[in-house]
């Protein structure tokens, strides 16, 4: 069955330091993979998206992920946090016909000062 | 550029009031989706469309209803809400097919509370 890991609920960095947030996918074909950030109160923003090709991927506000198929793993980074990027990442698959949208359960950062 | 707009943003209803969530989208995506999120479950899917009179059951279907009669419309209902239909809400949009340009775009969600 598809299925999305994101084995750390909270995470908590210095402003400056740099940030790994995880993600696991279970999929039998072809991942299509996101990163979503979402504020308090707001909506589902994108940060980037995985479709096929350079598995590096560059994404906005300086995030990047790394798509590694052997470990089905799809990890969000960066390499210098801002106290504005506390938030909650979620990480997300395309699932089955309709392109449905299979979340993690996310991972809640918060930025020290 | 309105994106998808989801109305209202809050209500508070009783146990077994009805009400519809409406969603519209102006970018005449196909697909559309109704998402609900609660504390340490992340987003759920509960019903979508992938085109105008087409509805299916997501993961969490139970005790709702869509409708889509126009394609740039996607409405929820509750007959009976119940407490544990507290949550926020959200829709999406998209467009048919997986290219890199047919991410999903949400909106700002609605935050029903059922007491």
């Amino acid at each position: 069955a598809q299925s999305v890991t994101q084995p750390d609920i909270h995470i908590t960095v210095s402003e400056g330091a740099s940030l790994e947030l995880r993600c696991n996918y279970s999929y039998g074909a072809t991942p299509y993979l996101f990163w979503y950030v979402q504020s308090p109160g707001q909506g589902l923003q994108l940060l980037l998206k995985y479709f096929s090709g350079d598995t590096l991927v560059q994404g906005i506000k300086g995030f990047e992920a790394e798509f590694k198929r052997s470990q089905s793993s799809f990890n969000l980074r960066k390499p210098s946090v801002h106290w504005s990027d506390a938030a909650e990442y979620f990480c997300a698959l395309y699932t089955g016909g309709g392109n449905k949208l299979t979340f993690g359960t996310g991972t809640q950062l918060k930025v020290e000062l | 550029n309105a994106g998808v707009t989801q109305t209202p943003k809050f209500r508070v209803l009783k146990t077994g009031q009805s009400m519809t969530l409406l969603c519209a989208q102006d970018m005449n995506h196909e697909y559309m989706y109704w998402y609900r999120q609660d504390p340490g479950m992340g987003l759920r899917l509960i019903h979508y469309s992938v085109g105008e009179g087409t509805t299916a059951k997501g993961e969490v279907p139970d005790g709702y209803n869509v409708s889509r009669l126009k394609k740039q419309n996607f409405l929820l209902g509750l007959e009976s809400a119940a407490p544990s239909q507290t949550s926020v809400y959200f829709c999406a949009s998209k467009w048919r097919g997986q290219t890199m340009n047919t991410e999903a775009f949400f909106g700002q969600g609605t935050r029903l509370t059922v007491v």
